[in-house]
Formats: structure tokens, C-alpha cells, sequence
């Protein structure tokens, strides 16, 4: 079954505790990406990657980071949280072409307190 | 202006109600056009997908786009209750990989 996994599904932390969403998918998409959903805001993208060591900066990257050693893995980095960091995140994948489908992950909720 | 542009609602129809749905947008440059389905507290899914103008049916479901008007419409024929959760429509330029989305529409269905 086509999947895109990640953890936690939910956490609330403190500011400035660093924290980790993982994601990993198992269809051998090349691309992989990260949004954030917010109330009147909808999804907006944070980064994307195109393939393994590429990585580049969506429209709210500041204060993400990303890595991608591994086709299948997209981990989130949060070095120092803070409360407007409060979310919905998704990653996402997909084929790495125009028009093929982009799946979702099942979200993680993140409060910063 | 946002890119696309979506009533986020909410809306609230009686079931087997035939249910429109509706984005604009400003960037002629878009060329795919998307409708995903979005439950309380899941991912969302695609439901619907249109490369170009034109018309697309699957079932109960029927996606529009009329780029002369930078319009798309997703229409629900005998709506269901099942049907409830947020409506995003998304959007992709040719080459892109990045989706630019609505910000959803809330529908409810009520039996």
C-alpha cells in the first residue's frame, strides 16, 4: 500500500526544545516536500527536495530545517521552537513530475508552549 | 492576492443536495488543476485531477476549469453525508512540482 508515514502524529513542546518530524514513504518518489496548515492560511509549503541531497526553500522556511540522506526519508528539523510554530504538518511525495499525484501523510499536530 | 483564492465557507447543505464548489486564481501559467478531499485530522487525498480547460467526471463528481476565466469548480451530484470534510483545490504550473493551494472549503451534509 502506498504510504507516507510520519512521526509523532502529535507533541506539544516547549520553546527552544529542538525536535524532529520524521517522514518516510514507500513508493521511491523522488520528490518530497513539507507544508504547514494554518487556520485562514491554508497549506503552504516550507521545503521541497527533488532528490537525495537536494534540497530547497518553500514559501515559510524560516526556522526549518531539512535533511535528505535517503530517497525515502524527509525528516522536519525545529532547532529552536517557538509558539508560532503551533501547526498542522504535512509531508508530502510524489513521482517528481508535473501532474503526478502528490500524496499526503496523515498530519502531525505540533504546539509550542 | 493570493494566488487562488477559495471561500472557506463554512457550507452546509441537506444530503442528496447537488453541491458547488469554487477557486479563482491569477497565474495563467497554471496548467493542472486539482481538488483533494481533506477529513478531520487526515492528510488530505486527491479526489479529482484536470490538466487544462475542460471537463472531468468520475461518479458522483465533476471538476470544471475555464482558464479564459481563471475559474475551476468542483461540483458533488446527490451529495452525501459521507461527503462532509474540507474541499481543497490545488493548483501546478507546467514543470512545477509545487502545488499552490486554497485554503479549503468546510462542507457539511447533513442527513
Amino acid at each position: 500500500e502506498a504510504q507516507v508515514t510520519q512521526n509523532p502524529r502529535y507533541l506539544i513542546t516547549v520553546t527552544g526544545k529542538k525536535l524532529t518530524v520524521t517522514c518516510s514513504q514507500n513508493m521511491n518518489h523522488e520528490y518530497m516536500s513539507w507544508y504547514r496548515q494554518d487556520p485562514g492560511l491554508g497549506l503552504r509549503q516550507i521545503y521541497y527536495s527533488m532528490n537525495v541531497e537536494v534540497t530547497d526553500k518553500g514559501d515559510v522556511p524560516e526556522g526549518y530545517k531539512v535533511s535528505r540522506k535517503e530517497k525515502r526519508n524527509f525528516p522536519l528539523i525545529l532547532e529552536s521552537p517557538s509558539p508560532n510554530q503551533t501547526s498542522l504538518y504535512f509531508c508530502a511525495s510524489s513521482g517528481g513530475r508535473a501532474g503526478n499525484t502528490i500524496y499526503f501523510g496523515e498530519g502531525s499536530w505540533l504546539t509550542v508552549v | 492576492q493570493k494566488e487562488v483564492e477559495q471561500d472557506p465557507g463554512p457550507l452546509s447543505v441537506p444530503e442528496g443536495a447537488i453541491v458547488s464548489l469554487n477557486c479563482t486564481y491569477s497565474n495563467s501559467a497554471f496548467q493542472y488543476f486539482m481538488w483533494y478531499r481533506q477529513y478531520s485530522r487526515k492528510g488530505p487525498e486527491l479526489l479529482m485531477y484536470t490538466y487544462s480547460s475542460g471537463n472531468k467526471e468520475d461518479g458522483r463528481f465533476t471538476a470544471q476549469v475555464d482558464k479564459s476565466s481563471k475559474y475551476i469548480s468542483l461540483f458533488i451530484r446527490d451529495s452525501q453525508p459521507s461527503d462532509s470534510a474540507t474541499y481543497l483545490c490545488a493548483m501546478q504550473s507546467q514543470g512545477a512540482q509545487k502545488l499552490v493551494f486554497g485554503q479549503g472549503t468546510r462542507l457539511t451534509i447533513n442527513p
